[in-house]
């Protein structure tokens, strides 16, 4: 079956933009998780969504953003972009068992 | 706060040896514990995991060590062959099936043709 599959792959933005990234689980995968990483803090944990309510989250400021939809596939947002929100944008999905991720979006703030 | 540690940042393996990644964490709380390999261009991708109340797990190739008493994990992988070369991250959680999964920083390893 299809893994997670993210949208755009790149993207570059200016300072003060907004961005919104998509992601679309695996097939049946109803807990949808956003993920950044950067060299200097490495993985960090944003938000999950399961069943369209936001289940966890992230010591993130509130300039992240995200939802899920009624056929799982979620996206996040980012508003009022800053130079450090330059990342790769991790998202997973999981059914009943392990936790797939997806091949992220690389997002550059200029 | 919670944090998961790596000891080394790179490691340089000969090819067919085993190699030992060690990640130590902070959290006695942590209940579940896994191990993922990222290459190049892709995300993470799922290893192994062990639970708290283990403290060994195989799989193909692989071993997992828990050790709480001193909250350290360790990923033994065996006959490592050119495509293990990649980062290997481990995660923390209170519980399975929660998403909130705090990593270590990573360790490069790199296999020695």
């Amino acid at each position: 079956k299809a893994g997670v599959t993210q949208t755009p792959r790149y993207l570059i933005k200016t300072r003060g933009q907004q961005v919104t990234l998509s992601c679309s689980p695996i097939s049946g995968h109803r807990s949808v998780s956003w993920y950044q990483q950067t060299p200097g803090q490495g993985l960090q944990f944003l938000f999950e969504y399961f069943s369209e309510t936001q289940r966890n989250k992230g010591n993130f400021p509130g300039r992240f953003s995200g939802r899920q939809f009624s056929n799982s596939r979620s996206e996040m947002n980012v508003s009022t972009l800053e130079l450090g929100d330059s990342a790769l944008y991790l998202c997973a999905s999981r059914g009943f068992d392990e936790q797939y991720f997806g091949p992220g979006t690389r997002l550059t703030v200029t | 706060g919670e944090s998961v540690g790596l000891h080394l940042p790179t490691l340089s393996v000969q090819e067919g040896d085993n190699s030992i990644i060690n990640c130590a964490y902070s959290n006695s709380a942590s209940d579940y514990f896994i191990w993922y390999k990222q290459e190049s261009g892709k995300g993470p991708q799922f290893i192994i995991d062990i639970r708290s109340n283990m403290d060994k797990r195989q799989g193909q190739r692989v071993t997992v060590l828990l050790n709480k008493t001193v909250k350290h994990l360790s990923l033994q992988i065996a006959a490592t062959q050119p495509g293990d070369s990649a980062v290997y991250f481990c995660a923390e959680t209170p519980r399975f099936g929660n998403e909130k999964l705090t990593f270590g920083t990573g360790t490069r390893l790199t296999i020695i043709p």
